[in-house]
């Protein structure tokens, strides 16, 4: 069993529409929550940082972490195309510890 | 948070060459990461560089094939030695935020042909 799973989709959705990301894991462990978004022939690029169960706003980005189901979310509320790119979760159990990521979700949102 | 330059952005090489990836890093940060990124796939750690000392290896990955080196502390190169279709992958430089997920250079994109 992998450590963290994600539907790679592709998910595509029209503008102004509320995108979920999602992830599962098996490790307990894990307290630290990321999404990271990678635009095409770009790195990954931190979007959102989470410890522990709860949510966590920031503009139209909301991160959400449930640890007693090991599932995390990512909502996009009001998507814009420049909201296209592949979303890659990621996790750990401490900070400076190794990271495990998922496989990454490709977004478009046709305008 | 850090700045991470990493070049070159992408090349096509001929299998049995190799090629070396630089990353130069506009803070000295103490450990710098390589990473994989193969299609399909979730990002894999090949090996943890510290200036001053050999590179650690994850399982799966070894010296003779992808040499590190760590001059100072904000620079590292990766080479991928004798290449073959199967190392065609992204290959991205990163290191830890304070506080934070890694942060990660723009990736080099390699086909070996």
């Amino acid at each position: 069993q992998k450590e963290v799973e994600q539907d790679p989709g592709p998910l595509s959705v029209p503008e102004g529409a509320i995108v979920s990301l999602n992830c599962t894991y098996s490790n307990s462990a894990f307290q630290y929550f990321m999404w990271y978004r990678q635009y095409s022939r770009k790195g990954p690029e931190l979007l959102m940082y989470t410890y522990s169960s709860g949510n966590k706003e920031d503009g139209r980005f909301t991160a959400q972490v449930d640890k007693s189901s090991k599932y995390i979310s990512l909502f996009i509320r009001d998507s814009q195309p420049s909201d296209s790119a592949t979303y890659l979760c990621a996790m750990s159990a401490n900070t400076g510890n190794q990271f495990y990521f998922g496989t990454g979700t490709s977004l478009t949102v046709i305008p | 948070s850090a700045v991470i330059s990493q070049k070159p952005s992408r090349d096509i090489c001929q299998r049995g060459t190799s090629l070396t990836i630089q990353c130069q890093v506009d803070s000295q940060v103490t450990m710098m990461f390589w990473y994989r990124q193969q299609p399909g796939q979730s990002l894999t750690l090949i090996a943890t560089a510290n200036q001053g000392s050999e590179a650690t290896y994850e399982s799966g990955f070894v010296i003779d094939k992808f040499p590190i080196s760590r001059p100072n502390l904000t620079f590292s190169t990766l080479t991928v030695s004798n290449m073959s279709p199967e190392d065609s992958s992204i290959y991205l430089c990163s290191v830890d935020r304070t506080g934070g997920g890694p942060t990660f250079g723009s990736g080099t994109r390699l086909t070996v042909v």
